[in-house]
C-alpha cells in the first residue's frame, strides 16, 4: 500500500509570513498533484508536476516535485487569509488510474 | 470554466436501501473515477472507468457497488444495500486523458441510518 504522508498536519500563521508544506513517500510515483478543498466540496487541482526536480510557480505559490519522485513541497510566499484551506496532494503511478491522496495539511492564515 | 456537476448533494438513507449517486463529468472528458471520504479521513479511491467498463477497482468496491455510464453524458454509482460505514462524501472526478489533473465534483454526501 502506498502511503503519501504530509507535515504538518495543521498550521497557523500570520498573514504576510512565509510557509512550507511537505508530501513524503517511500514510493516512487509517475506524476504528483497538489489540490486544495474547502469544508463541504470536492479537492480543486492547484498544480501537476510530472518531471523529477520540477519547480512550478503559480502566483505566490511555488510546488517542487523532488528528484527521486517520491516528495513534494509547496512553499507559500506572503500568506493571505484566502490561502486559508486544506492543502492536500495526491501521487499517480505509471499505468494505474488511482491517485494516492495525502493526509492533508490544514492551514489557517490569521489576519 | 467546465464543471463536473454531482446530485444529489445530500442523501439520506436507511440502513440496507439501495442508493444511486449521479455525475455529470464534463463532456469531452474520457476517463471518470469514484471517490469517497468518510468524515475527517483521507479521499479514497473507489473506481475508475473508461470505454464503458470498470478499468480499476479498489477493496473497497465490493459487489454491493456499481458503476454505470447509461447514456453519453451521466455516470452513476450504485450502492445496493447500504451500510452504515457507507456514510461519506463521494466525489465523482473526470479526465480528458491519462495524467492530466482530475476535476472533482462538489460531491453528494451520504448519510446512512
Amino acid at each position: 500500500t502506498q502511503l503519501l504522508e504530509q507535515s504538518p498536519q495543521f498550521l497557523s500563521i500570520q498573514e504576510g509570513e512565509n510557509l512550507t508544506v511537505y508530501c513524503n513517500s517511500s514510493s516512487v510515483f509517475s506524476s504528483l498533484q497538489w489540490y486544495r478543498q474547502e469544508p463541504g466540496e470536492g479537492p480543486v487541482l492547484l498544480v501537476t508536476v510530472v518531471t523529477g526536480g520540477e519547480v512550478k510557480k503559480l502566483k505566490r505559490l511555488t510546488f517542487q516535485f523532488g528528484d527521486a519522485r517520491k516528495d513534494s513541497s509547496l512553499h507559500i510566499t506572503a500568506a493571505q487569509p484566502g490561502d486559508t484551506g486544506l492543502y492536500l496532494c495526491a501521487g499517480l503511478n505509471f499505468g494505474n488510474e488511482k491517485l494516492t491522496f495525502g493526509t492533508g495539511t490544514r492551514l489557517t492564515i490569521i489576519p | 470554466e467546465p464543471e463536473v456537476t454531482q446530485t444529489p448533494s445530500h442523501q439520506v438513507t436507511q440502513m440496507g436501501q439501495e442508493v444511486i449517486l449521479r455525475c455529470v463529468p464534463i463532456s469531452n472528458h474520457l476517463y471518470f473515477y469514484w471517490y469517497r471520504q468518510i468524515l475527517g479521513q483521507k479521499v479514497e479511491f473507489l473506481v475508475s472507468f473508461y470505454n464503458n467498463e470498470i478499468s480499476e477497482k479498489s477493496e473497497i468496491f465490493d459487489d454491493q457497488f456499481s458503476v454505470e455510464r447509461p447514456d453519453g453524458s451521466n455516470f452513476t454509482l450504485k450502492i445496493r444495500s447500504t451500510k452504515l460505514e457507507d456514510s461519506a462524501m463521494y466525489f465523482c472526478a473526470s479526465i480528458p486523458d491519462r495524467d492530466y489533473g482530475y476535476t472533482f465534483g462538489s460531491g453528494t454526501r451520504l448519510t446512512v441510518v
